[in-house]
């Protein structure tokens, strides 16, 4: 069975730093994996996805992750962040049964000072 | 287009009563997800269907909790009898299965059970 970690609860910056928000997962095939962001009393949006080919991917809001086969790694990344970008960010593994269902991680809460 | 809808937004009951949750799948998508969000937890895939049919009912909790979806518009989610454990944000998502597994999430229900 698959699984996806978010080490860091909780991350603070200071608008206009960079940020990146770490992912690892477990899953004994070629993952899909996604990254969601839910601001305040929202739902999820997708971010970004991979799922083969070029292992970096660019996403909305000026987003990017990475792919990182040998460190079973998918990590956010965003160059300057705004204030707008603070919500919480879900990291998430296709399941293996037919790809069909998520398992997401428990987030990561992203603070930003002005 | 309308997006995932779910009623209601908020529900409050009291321990012991049937609570039952709603949402609307985006016309022309074919899968839906049911996920659970607590603090303690995070994001929990309680269910999915694929054409009206339960595929993965794994993470349903326990017997209390059911799941329905009569037609490919619309899908419930039940609790009875409801207990203050319960009280969490419940997600209804979408998705259409070709090729694309781009997930579109309503607002959730905030559930408090007192």
């Amino acid at each position: 069975a698959q699984s996806v970690t978010q080490p860091d609860i909780h991350i603070t910056v200071s608008e206009g730093a960079s940020l990146e928000l770490r992912c690892n997962y477990s899953y004994g095939a070629t993952p899909y994996l996604f990254w969601y962001v839910q601001s305040p009393g929202q739902g999820l949006q997708l971010l970004l996805k991979y799922f083969s080919g070029d292992t970096l991917v660019q996403g909305i809001k000026g987003f990017e992750a990475e792919f990182k086969r040998s460190q079973s790694s998918f990590n956010l990344r965003k160059p300057s962040v705004h204030w707008s970008d603070a919500a919480e960010y879900f990291c998430a593994v296709g399941k293996d049964t037919g790809r069909r269902a998520l398992t997401f991680g428990s987030g990561t809460r992203l603070q930003v000072q002005p | 287009d309308a997006g995932v809808i779910q009623s209601p937004r908020h529900e409050v009951t009291e321990m012991g009563q049937e609570v039952t949750l709603r949402c609307k799948p985006i016309s022309g998508h074919n899968s839906l997800f049911w996920y659970r969000q607590t603090m303690m937890r995070g994001l929990e895939l309680l269910i999915y269907f694929n054409n009206n049919v339960p595929i993965d009912d794994s993470g349903m909790p326990e017997d209390r909790f059911s799941a329905k979806m009569p037609n490919a518009s619309f899908s419930t989610l039940k609790i009875q009898p409801s207990e203050p454990r319960d009280s969490a944000v419940y997600f209804c998502a979408s998705r259409r299965d070709r090729g694309d597994e781009k997930l579109f999430f309503g607002s959730g229900t905030q559930l408090s059970v007192l």
